[in-house]
């Protein structure tokens, strides 16, 4: 069965620090994978997407993934957060050409000032 | 982006009565719609697949007779929830996609609590 881990539930950051947010995956196929963020009282948008190619993605608001097929991984990065970052963050993936699209429980970013 | 609109943005209603969510496309026609639920600190769960002109896909545990689907037109799916009970509160959520090897674009939710 698809599945999506999320293993930090919440990381508190200092404004400036590094962040890295652990995403990995369990399904027996082609895969596509996503992070979509969801700021405080708004939809979640998306923050970059990888379906072949590099597997090193580089999305929107600095941010970047990369794709670690032989560790079913798909770990966003960012090497400087600032306070407006702050917010939920859910990896997803489904099955390249499937609609189903599977979400990870989310991880929530608070950033300090 | 792509836009999806969702209708209304929260509602309240009483036990027993049904309540109806609208979720648009507004930019292009997606002849799949999505219908999710998100409940407090919990990840967003798939409830069905919504297909245009033709009976929608539930997952597993969803009971499709609550949780009633219309896709009428490529860019309108309507999901009822009927005859609403507490237990039913929770944050809907409705997507859609320009084709299966695209990005997903999100509505902005509808929270429903039921009295």
């Amino acid at each position: 069965a698809q599945s999506v881990s999320q293993h930090n539930h919440h990381v508190i950051l200092s404004e400036a620090a590094s962040l890295e947010l652990g995403c990995n995956y369990s399904y027996g196929g082609t895969v596509n994978l996503f992070w979509y963020v969801q700021y405080p009282g708004q939809h979640l948008q998306l923050l970059l997407k990888y379906f072949s190619g590099d597997p090193l993605v580089k999305g929107i608001k600095g941010f970047e993934a990369e794709f670690i097929k032989s560790k079913f991984s798909f770990n966003l990065r960012k090497p400087s957060v600032q306070w407006s970052d702050t917010a939920e963050y859910f990896c997803a993936v489904k099955g390249s050409g499937a609609n189903n699209l599977f979400f990870g429980t989310g991880t929530r970013l608070t950033v300090i000032p | 982006g792509a836009v999806v609109s969702q209708h209304p943005s929260w509602v309240i209603c009483k036990s027993g009565t049904s309540v109806k969510i609208e979720c648009r496309s507004l930019d292009f026609q997606a002849t799949t719609m999505f219908w999710y639920r998100q409940f407090p600190k919990q990840s967003l769960m798939l409830m069905a697949t919504s297909n245009e002109g033709s009976k929608a896909t539930y997952e597993q545990g969803v009971e499709k007779d609550k949780f009633l689907i219309n896709h009428a037109s490529l860019t309108l799916s309507t999901l009822t929830v009927t005859s609403a009970h507490p237990e039913d509160s929770s944050f809907y959520i409705c997507s859609a996609r320009l084709g299966p090897n695209t990005e997903a674009f999100f509505g902005q939710g509808t929270r429903l609590t039921v009295v």
